[in-house]
């Protein structure tokens, strides 16, 4: 999984399986977090939010899961397609008054085999 | 749709140019920013601002300065180019209000300065 300030991991699935990315944070205070899709060229599109006092959020074929307890948070990305393929970026705001500051994770790489 | 311009998708630069990047938005979004992204470090806030002449320093705002003279356009401002301002940078906006925080960004500017 990912974490703010290491190296970049990649995911590699085959067509039509589910994958799941991972992503810690570390400020207890974040009370709002994003999955953002970054297909080469282009700047990062919004795929799912989720705020403190959810667990889970489900979306078309994309599911978030949230873990306050150990800071965890996973996109979970159903029948995965080629289209699919793209770096994902977890986000996190500060909390407080620090409004639409977010922190973003290093990314993970997902690549989608026909 | 929601749409953030960035006026250059590559731009090459000497070292000591003043660099110029603009930033449009379309929908009345109170709330802008500039970040920088490289492989590895993620995404990195420089400058923000909540209102038109407003601008606050975000993580790493060192070489840079901004102008945010109407409400829908950002400029980020490098005073005299350094070869490691060399990155792809991204504007972005936000609203207020309506209980979330997602960025909608451009599609970045890819600055090389030799």
């Amino acid at each position: 999984g990912e974490s703010v300030g290491l190296h970049l991991p990649t995911l590699s699935v085959q067509e039509g399986d589910n994958s799941i990315i991972n992503c810690a944070y570390s400020n207890s205070a974040s009370d709002y977090f994003i999955w953002y899709k970054q297909e080469s060229g282009k700047g990062p599109q919004f795929i799912i939010d989720i705020r403190s006092n959810m667990d889970k959020r489900q979306g078309q074929r994309v599911t978030v899961l949230l873990n306050k307890t150990v800071k965890h948070l996973s996109l979970q990305i159903a029948a995965t397609q080629p289209g699919d393929s793209a770096v994902y970026f977890c986000a996190e705001n500060r909390g407080g008054t620090s409004y639409g500051k977010l922190t973003f994770g290093q990314g993970t790489i997902l690549t989608v085999h026909p | 749709d929601v749409k953030v311009t960035q006026s250059s998708r590559y731009l090459v630069k000497r070292t000591g140019e003043k660099v110029f990047l603009e930033c449009v938005q379309d929908m009345d979004h109170e709330n802008m920013f500039w970040y920088r992204q490289d492989p590895g470090l993620g995404l990195r806030l420089i400058y923000f601002s909540y209102d038109v002449k407003m601008k606050e320093k975000g993580d790493i705002p060192e070489g840079y300065s901004v102008s945010r003279e109407k409400k829908e356009r950002f400029s980020l401002i490098l005073e005299s180019a350094s070869t490691n301002q060399t990155s792809m940078y991204l504007c972005a906006s936000t609203s207020p209000g309506g209980g979330n925080e997602k960025l909608f960004f451009g599609s970045g500017t890819q600055l090389s300065v030799l």
